[in-house]
């Protein structure tokens, strides 16, 4: 069966400087990975996806995550971040051979608190 | 605009009673999925469904029943039999239930169920 860690329950960075959130998997075969972001009571929203090919991702609002084979690793990062980056993140692997098609599994999310 | 609508936001049930949670996509899409909630927990799969009638149970499916009469539609009922009901519930479709699709899960807002 597959799982997500993610190792860091909070992260407080300050308004600017760089982040890194840490996403660890186990996964038998090709994995299919993501990043998610969610405020505080609504939905999760998809920064980036890893399928295959290039292993560094881009996603939106600035985000980036490299797929590392070796670490069984997909660090999500930014160069630069602002306040409204505050929020709940989650990496998930997707289930099954459709890349997700038999649902995701979810680590425990990251808190990001930013300081000004 | 195509989304995910999840009704209602908040919704509260007394000991013993079932209750349904509505979820509706027009995004014309064919896998839908129910995830559970829990602080501090990341998102755990209660069950989904890749066409219309038909549907898998996913991780902690005890407690719960779907049906996916319609393409659009896939609601969840929490039965008397679910012991600790309380908890966010969020609702997800993607664009395709073919092993090939690889296609990302877009989210609904979710609704908060709570226990009178």
């Amino acid at each position: 069966a597959q799982s997500v860690t993610q190792p860091d329950i909070h992260i407080t960075v300050s308004e600017g400087a760089s982040l890194e959130l840490r996403c660890n998997y186990s996964y038998g075969a090709t994995p299919y990975l993501f990043w998610y972001v969610q405020s505080p009571g609504q939905g999760l929203q998809l920064l980036l996806k890893y399928f295959s090919g290039d292993t560094l991702v881009q996603g939106i609002k600035g985000f980036e995550a490299e797929f590392k084979r070796s670490q069984s690793s997909f660090n999500l990062r930014k160069p630069s971040v602002h306040w409204s980056d505050a929020a709940e993140y989650f990496c998930a692997v997707g289930a099954g051979s459709g890349g997700g098609a038999d649902g995701l599994t979810f680590g425990k999310g990251t808190h990001l608190i930013i300081q000004p | 605009d195509g989304g995910i609508t999840q009704s209602p936001k908040y919704l509260f049930r007394k000991e013993g009673q079932n209750v349904t949670l509505s979820c509706e996509q027009n995004l014309n899409h064919d896998a839908m999925y129910w995830y559970r909630q829990d602080p501090g927990q990341g998102l755990r799969l209660i069950y989904y469904s890749q066409i219309v009638n038909d549907f898998q149970k996913g991780d902690i499916a005890e407690g719960y029943s779907v049906s996916r009469e319609k393409k659009e539609s896939f609601p969840l009922t929490v039965t008397s039999a679910q012991k600790n009901p309380t908890a966010f519930y969020l609702c997800a479709s993607s664009g395709g239930s073919s092993s090939y699709s690889n296609q990302p899960q877009h989210f609904g807002d979710g609704t908060r169920l709570s226990i009178l």
